[in-house]
């Protein structure tokens, strides 16, 4: 059964430093996809960045990057010149393979970080 | 445009009541899907449809019901709440099943 693993429950960044929040996932599958979102206390779930696993190179979104190593089985989100908005709960999720058909996302436990000033 | 929209936002039930969850999108999304957060453990899908008329189990669909009767509409119903049902509920759509997706505001249910 395919996994998702956030081994990271808190983490602390200084503002204007980079962080890099872990993900591990487990899947026999040889097509799947990543995503990470961002929920802020207000509690909405933010879509950030996806990367799928035929995608040659690592996705990114702005501040955001994914870097994907796929013979590791992970999928670390990479936030650069951190920001107070920053400071949130971060979700690694991956989609169930193609033949599923159902589109579902497999969430882990997610990580909490917070931004110093 | 509103995306998707869940009511209501917070609700405190009675052991053994009942109570519908409404998730409406107008985005035309085919896929829908329901999830908890608790504390420690991600969000957990509860149910989902692949489109109107459809509803399928998810990880943890014991104690709950769903319903797709339109295609913008996916209800989530307990017909007997007990207090490990305590928890955030967040309705999500996708227009296609390889396309993010796009969550509600979350419902903060509460049950004594």
């Amino acid at each position: 059964a395919q996994k998702i693993t956030q081994t990271q429950p808190g983490m602390f960044v200084q503002e204007k430093e980079a962080v890099t929040l872990d993900c591990t996932y487990d899947t026999s599958d040889p097509s799947y996809g990543l995503f990470w979102y961002k929920q802020p206390s207000s509690g909405e779930m933010i879509f950030l960045i996806y990367q799928g696993s035929y995608d040659q190179q690592n996705a990114t979104e702005g501040r955001y990057s994914l870097n994907f190593q796929k013979a590791r089985k992970s999928a670390n989100l990479v936030i650069s010149a951190s920001q107070l908005g920053d400071s949130a709960m971060y979700f690694c999720a991956m989609r169930e393979p193609p033949s599923g058909n159902t589109g579902k996302l497999i969430f882990g436990q997610g990580t909490t970080l917070q931004v110093k000033p | 445009n509103a995306g998707v929209t869940q009511t209501p936002k917070f609700r405190v039930l009675k052991t053994g009541q009942s109570m519908t969850l409404l998730c409406a999108q107008d985005m035309n999304h085919e896929y829908m899907y329901w999830y908890r957060q608790d504390p420690g453990m991600g969000l957990r899908l509860i149910h989902y449809s692949v489109g109107e008329g459809t509803t399928a189990k998810g990880e943890v669909p014991d104690g709950y019901n769903v319903s797709r009767l339109k295609k913008q509409n996916f209800l989530l119903g307990l017909e007997s709440a007990a207090p490990s049902q305590t928890s955030v509920y967040f309705c999500a759509s996708s227009y296609r099943r390889n396309g993010e997706l796009f969550f509600g505001e979350g419902s903060r249910l509460t049950v004594l």
